[in-house]
């Protein structure tokens, strides 16, 4: 089982600043299998990233995602408001789905 | 517009199994895609719990693979999760999702791009 290892754990930021989220796997990831969620308090996850580096229908351009083998990275270029909540990566691979454990970005 | 929702009791009593429905419209579960379970405890991350096909094997975390069942509705127009002896830790908001087996136009697999807004399911006596 491939585990993903998010960092860091909490990201203290402020409005119009830029967001580097890393996202680092325990044995490497097929570049069009690593995805990335956004999740606000009490409600599901969004799809934002998938394949890595595409990004999913309605998601601003300041969301951006890279990376391959085990380092992956979701930045956003500038933090709007709307952009606090807390980031997951998920990878599949061989019939088996899983999901680092978080990154939360919070106003500073 | 594709649209999933859970339903199922929000109290399980522990060592009994707990049963979800996640109805699917705007979509046909006999199409392309994989549906799955996802859960998250309180105040935790997430995590999965398995995937079916609409005509094959259902796919299960290996950590919960003995109490797990997944099944796809007859009318394919929901799908099924059962997980038996459940206990504190099975408390959890969990999750219905549609999964993208393989994108077409960028190769990419494996991906949740449709969830239902989630179900509390608290296990207590």
């Amino acid at each position: 089982e491939i585990v993903l290892t998010q960092s860091p754990g909490t990201l203290s930021l402020s409005p119009g600043e830029r967001a580097t989220l890393s996202c680092r796997a325990s044995q490497s990831v097929s570049s069009n299998s690593l995805a990335w969620y956004q999740q606000k308090p009490g409600q599901a996850p969004r799809l934002l990233i998938f394949g890595a580096s595409s990004r999913a229908t309605g998601i601003p351009d300041r969301f951006s995602g890279s990376g391959s083998g085990t380092d992956f990275t979701l930045t956003i270029s500038r933090l709007e408001p709307e952009d606090f909540a807390v980031y997951y990566c998920q990878q599949y691979g061989n019939l088996l789905w899983t999901f680092g454990q978080g990154t939360k970005v919070e106003i500073k | 517009q594709v649209h999933l929702q859970e339903s199922g009791p929000g109290l399980v009593k522990p060592s009994e199994t707990l049963s979800l429905t996640c109805i699917v419209s705007g979509s046909s579960i006999s199409s392309g895609y994989y549906w799955g379970w996802i859960r998250q405890p309180p105040g935790k991350g997430l995590e999965w719990i398995g995937t079916i096909y609409h005509s094959g094997d259902p796919y299960y975390n290996p950590s919960l693979k003995s109490r797990v069942t997944i099944s796809v509705g007859t009318s394919k127009k929901h799908f099924s999760l059962k997980l038996s002896s459940v206990t504190a830790a099975d408390t959890a908001v969990y999750f219905c999702a549609r999964t993208v087996d393989y994108d077409v136009l960028t190769g990419s697999r494996g991906y949740f791009d449709y969830w239902g807004q989630g179900t509390l399911v608290t296990v207590s006596s």
